[in-house]
């Protein structure tokens, strides 16, 4: 069946540092991605969405690249911030969206 | 503000005690759509409902029900709550649940967090 995969569950990062959290999905036909950011306590935000006619997009502090080639998205936050620490998901669409089990980014001073 | 609603946010219950989590938004959104989420599992579909009426099963029905009398509302029923569905649930809304764009993107609620004894 489908699948959405995040290569890392944890990743620590000084604050300041960019990171880079990395995803895998299995199926090709997948044409629309999407990152969600899930603080401690609260329910999935949505922070950036990619088209599969794109390769790269970007927004504030966060840009998302997306190979289709070898089925991997990443997303990218610049100048990590303490406020940026949760659990990141990502998650791909083809009939419905199938979620990533999530990253848990740590930012230390 | 444009928010989805969940209550009870914390639930303790015992196990064949029937309840029903209820989830509300605001934002006139056709589609909703229950998950459960579990450590390691991610985000998993319970059931979804593309407008009024309209419902279906999504990865895990087993044991759920739920109703979309009303646009703005999709309550989540255990008939007979078994420990196995211990977890914390989300409630999400889009405006649309089948299409490429940002009408897919899903906005979740603040979770429910059930334990079943």
């Amino acid at each position: 069946g489908e699948s959405v995969g995040l290569h890392l569950p944890t990743l620590s990062v000084q604050e300041g540092d960019n990171s880079i959290i990395n995803c895998a999905y299995s199926n090709s036909a997948s044409d629309y991605f999407i990152w969600y950011k899930q603080e401690s306590g609260k329910g999935p935000q949505f922070i950036i969405d990619i088209r599969s006619n794109m390769d790269k997009r970007q927004g504030q502090r966060v840009t998302v690249l997306l190979n289709k080639t070898v089925k991997h998205l990443s997303l990218q936050i610049a100048a990590t911030q303490p406020g940026d620490s949760a659990v990141y998901f990502c998650a791909a669409f083809y009939n419905k969206l199938i979620f990533g089990a999530g990253t848990r980014l740590a930012v230390h001073p | 503000e444009a928010q989805v609603t969940q209550n009870p946010r914390y639930l303790i219950t015992v196990t064949g005690k029937k309840l029903t989590v209820t989830c509300s938004q605001n934002m006139n959104h056709e589609y909703m759509s229950w998950y459960r989420q579990d450590p390691g599992l991610g985000l998993r579909q319970i059931y979804y409902s593309m407008n009024v009426e309209v419902t279906d099963k999504g990865d895990v029905p087993e044991g759920y029900k739920v109703s979309r009398k009303e646009k703005r509302n999709f309550p989540l029923i255990l008939e007979s709550p078994s420990p196995n569905q211990t977890s914390l649930y989300f409630c999400a809304s889009s405006f649309r649940g089948h299409l490429t764009t940002g009408e897919n993107i899903q906005y979740f609620g603040a979770g429910t967090r059930l334990s079943v004894l």
